[in-house]
């Protein structure tokens, strides 16, 4: 079936830093992509998403490329502020009617000053 | 602002309570789901809904059941709470028709069962 894998976390990383988090699925056909965010005591919010290959989501100065040859959706942040620090989870849509996503373990980042 | 409210952010309940938790959502989204957060384990699909009264499994509904009466109102159920239940139950809904694709998620439902 379809899955999504993700790197484990947490990563921990200076304020201005490069982050990158690693993002593979398995599926058939072509999934839309997702990255959601996780900030402390709140629900999950979409940051960015791709629906075909080589899109790339972008918002809030987080990337993501869909890559069908690698099957992999990547998110990258060029310099992380503090307030970046959260949970992060790639997610893929699950192909049918019901709009079912099937969601990484999640990646806590946390950014120190 | 769209928004979908979970009724209570913390509870805890004993084992063998009777344990409902609500959800309502105010954007006239068809489906609604019901997931289950665990460190390491990330979201895990309990139940979803595609229409009033409809319903389907996911992943692990074992010890669950739900509710969709209305079309904004999505209730997880737990008839016989277990310690192995405690956890983190997160509501979303998304519409079928147009939109993002985005799914709006409540703030969720820390449950501890003692």
């Amino acid at each position: 079936g379809n899955s999504v894998t993700q790197m484990e976390g947490p990563v921990t990383l200076s304020e201005e830093a490069f982050l990158t988090i690693n993002c593979t699925y398995t599926a058939t056909g072509y999934p839309s992509l997702f990255w959601y965010v996780q900030y402390p005591g709140e629900g999950l919010q979409l940051l960015l998403k791709a629906t075909k290959a080589d899109d790339k989501g972008s918002n809030k100065g987080f990337e993501a490329t869909y890559r069908k040859e690698t099957t992999s959706f990547h998110l990258e942040k060029g310099s992380v502020q503090v307030s970046d620090s959260a949970v992060y989870f790639c997610a893929l849509r699950d192909g049918g009617a019901t709009n079912k996503l099937i969601f990484g373990t999640g990646t806590l980042l946390a950014v120190q000053p | 602002d769209v928004k979908v409210t979970q009724s209570s952010r913390y509870l805890v309940k004993r084992t063998g309570e009777k344990v409902f938790l609500e959800c309502v959502q105010d954007m006239d989204h068809e489906n609604m789901f019901w997931y289950r957060q665990d460190p390491g384990l990330g979201l895990r699909l309990i139940y979803f809904s595609y229409d009033v009264k409809m319903k389907e499994k996911g992943d692990i509904p074992e010890g669950y059941s739900v509710s969709r009466e209305k079309k904004e109102r999505f209730s997880l159920i737990l008839e016989s709470a277990s310690t192995n239940q405690t956890s983190m139950y997160l509501c979303a809904s998304i519409t079928n028709v147009g939109g993002t694709g985005e799914l709006f998620f409540g703030e969720g439902s820390r449950l501890t069962v003692l």
